[in-house]
């Protein structure tokens, strides 16, 4: 079945190290994007990529990194400049943007 | 900058009624909307969308209607079922999508 897989779903880390959470597509989607959602409140878009080795700032990028080596992946680095990464992460994937997002099951990340 | 916002955070509705979900839209440039539902935990999941050269679109049980004069979208759902609890999301863009804070639907038995 195509779908979109996020791993690990639960991801403790201490404070100050970095962490990868992982985004794979077997869509065929061009686009991809990484979301963080905080409790009680909606998506906010961290980066996207609409073609691979390409991608863009969202509205909260600093202290996060991203790649995009292959059409599939989409991983996401919290970085230790990231002041508040406790948060449940989504990453989505599409044809093309903005068009039919397709949503992960998400990675709750707690950093202690 | 532009937003999507939600005119109520929670809806309790009886089990069997039908419910309606309210969004606003600022962003007069925004060519395509749509909704979707996240239950607990989980990623959100398409409902319905609509693009700006309609008024309405129907899917199975739910309705979108949008109202292009006073930017305004919302998703009737029929004969509301338990299944319906979550919380529903609206979202637009003529490009990468923007997201409201959602509606928390809750069914009384």
């Amino acid at each position: 079945d195509g779908g979109i897989t996020q791993s690990p779903k639960y991801l403790f880390r201490k404070e100050g190290q970095n962490v990868t959470l992982s985004c794979e597509q077997n869509l065929n989607h061009d686009a991809m994007y990484w979301y963080r959602q905080d409790p009680g409140q909606g998506l906010r878009l961290i980066y996207y990529s609409q073609i691979v080795n390409d991608f863009q700032k969202g509205d909260i990028a600093e202290g996060y990194s991203v790649s995009r080596e292959k059409k599939e992946s989409f991983p996401l680095t919290v970085t230790s400049a990231q002041k508040n990464p406790t948060a449940f992460y989504l990453c989505a994937s599409s044809i093309r943007t903005p068009y039919g997002y397709t949503f992960g099951s998400g990675t709750r990340l707690t950093v202690v | 900058g532009e937003s999507v916002g939600l005119h109520l955070p929670t809806l309790s509705v009886q089990e069997g009624d039908n419910s309606i979900i309210n969004c606003a839209y600022s962003n007069s440039a925004s060519d395509y909307f749509i909704w979707y539902k996240q239950e607990s935990g989980k990623g959100p999941q398409f409902i319905i969308d609509i693009r700006s050269n309609m008024d309405k679109r129907q899917g199975q049980r739910v309705t979108v209607l949008l109202n292009k004069t006073v930017k305004h979208l919302s998703l009737q759902i029929a004969a509301t079922q338990p299944g319906d609890s979550a919380v529903y999301f609206c979202a637009e863009g003529p490009e990468k999508l923007t997201f409201g804070t959602g509606t928390r639907l809750t069914i009384i038995p």
